[in-house]
């Protein structure tokens, strides 16, 4: 099983400030890595997916990059409305895994 | 408008069966594959496994397999998951989540609303 090691697990961060996740997966998964925010009480919701390719719908200061082992989530100039959990998911192998998580709280 | 929409909470006593279901409408379910994941009370997400409507050829994770049984009645575009036996550990969130496109390695953008499930002497 291939794990996904988040990093931070909890940031606090100001609002217009650049937030950086990480994601390392213990071996290698190509791009098979997607990100996901989830806010208290709501499902997940899908972010970036193949490690940087854009969803519809996401606001552009969401972005993602990285291939292999290591993948980062980057949301440039964060907004109130970040504040979230955030996911990291490979489906490179079966079975498809999580990362533990990383919470963005806003100073 | 494509959509999943899953039954509603269970309180269930250890021991007892269970099955709860995820509607899809607005796509062409048997395309699409739909997995489910779980989320225990203030943890993180865990992917339970997968099933292909079309066939339903499905993966289990280890840490579930002959835990819990998932299925599909194209019929009526429902996927299911189901316990013959539920556990105290059972109680969390169940969500069924739809990936993006055909491929059942894309990410999951379409996901169900959660079913919440409380096993509880």
């Amino acid at each position: 099983e291939i794990v996904l090691t988040q990093s931070p697990d909890f940031q606090s961060v100001t609002p217009k400030e650049k937030v950086t996740i990480t994601c390392r997966a213990s071996q290698s998964i190509g791009s098979s890595l997607h990100w996901y925010q989830q806010k208290p009480d709501q499902s997940p919701k899908l972010l970036i997916k193949y490690a940087s390719q854009s969803v519809s719908g996401v606001p552009s200061r969401f972005s993602g990059s990285g291939s292999g082992t290591d993948f980062t989530l980057t949301i440039n100039s964060l907004e109130a409305e970040d504040a979230a959990t955030y996911f990291c998911h490979q489906s490179s192998s079966l079975p498809q895994t999580f990362g533990q998580g990383t919470k963005v709280e806003i100073k | 408008e494509v959509q999943l929409v899953q039954s509603g909470a269970e309180v269930k006593k250890p021991g007892e069966s269970l099955k709860i279901s995820c509607k899809a409408s607005g796509y062409s379910f048997s395309r699409y594959w739909i997995g489910w994941v779980r989320q225990m009370p203030g943890k993180g997400l865990e992917w339970m496994g997968i099933i292909y409507p079309g066939d339903s050829e499905t993966r289990y994770s280890p840490s579930v397999q002959g835990q819990v049984t998932i299925s599909g009645d194209k019929s009526i575009t429902t996927a299911y998951l189901q316990w013959s036996s539920l556990k105290a550990s059972d109680t969390a969130m169940y969500y069924c989540a739809r990936p993006s496109s055909i491929a059942a390695a894309d990410g999951f953008d379409i996901w169900g609303q959660g079913t919440m499930v409380t096993v509880s002497p």
